[in-house]
């Protein structure tokens, strides 16, 4: 079974610039969600979509962070612009809709904002 | 106060040695806990879940939950190298499964 995929795996740009990353979870898994890993803590959960819905978006900073999953399956996060305590690990993850205990996580796209 | 406490280490430890993970955790209403392993440079796995008080065993780690202390703990034993790796304590906090993560504890394990 293949895993959560993501791209790309590092990013690295400039403040005020603008950055976009892919998730693509694993086949059948409705719950989709994007966390943010800074150094040194635990993932932080940005967003939980349920097929095309938000469930959750009440920690995504809302005036640089967005967020859509079309079609339910794959999802894009972008970050307009981009600030330096941005840089971080953006992980994804996946689940199917009844076992959200159970997510699986993608290796993540490691951001540098300079 | 954060809601999930954890050590960040790093906790070194020889090859064979017995690794002690912990997480402490305010919300008494959290009912389920997980650890995860995260490797360098790669995304977290789930290892241990569970919802009630007592021990749970699966090969050779044990997670072990006092909801009256509000104390999480995982043990490995007969650690390996392989088993270095960052350790990640969460609990879900709503009926949707959003996850609450401990910072994370790094463990060594030399040969």
């Amino acid at each position: 079974e293949a895993g959560v995929a993501q791209s790309p795996r590092y990013k690295i740009i400039e403040k005020r610039q603008s950055v976009a990353f892919w998730c693509n979870p694993i086949s059948g898994h409705a719950t989709l969600y994007w966390y943010q890993q800074i150094l040194g803590q635990g993932p932080k959960l940005l967003i939980q979509f349920q097929n095309n819905g938000v469930v959750d978006d009440s920690q995504l900073p809302k005036d640089r962070f967005s967020a859509e999953r079309l079609k339910g399956v794959d999802s894009t996060l972008k970050i307009q612009p981009a600030k330096l305590e941005d840089s971080a690990v953006y992980l994804c993850a996946s689940s199917l809709p009844h076992s959200t205990d159970t997510q699986y996580f993608g290796p993540g796209t490691r951001l540098t904002v300079l | 106060q954060k809601e999930v406490e954890q050590d960040p280490g790093p906790l070194s430890v020889p090859e064979g040695a017995i690794v002690s993970l912990n997480c402490t955790y305010s919300n008494s209403a959290f009912q389920y806990f997980m650890w995860y392993r995260q490797y360098s440079r790669k995304g977290p796995e789930l290892l241990m879940y569970t919802y009630s008080s007592g021990n749970k065993e699966d090969g050779r780690f044990t997670a072990q939950v006092d909801k009256s202390s509000k104390y999480i703990s995982l043990f490995i034993r007969d650690s390996q190298p392989s088993d270095s790796a960052t350790y990640l304590c969460a609990m879900i906090t709503d009926s949707w499964g959003k996850l609450q993560f401990g910072a994370g504890t790094q463990v060594v394990v030399t040969p």
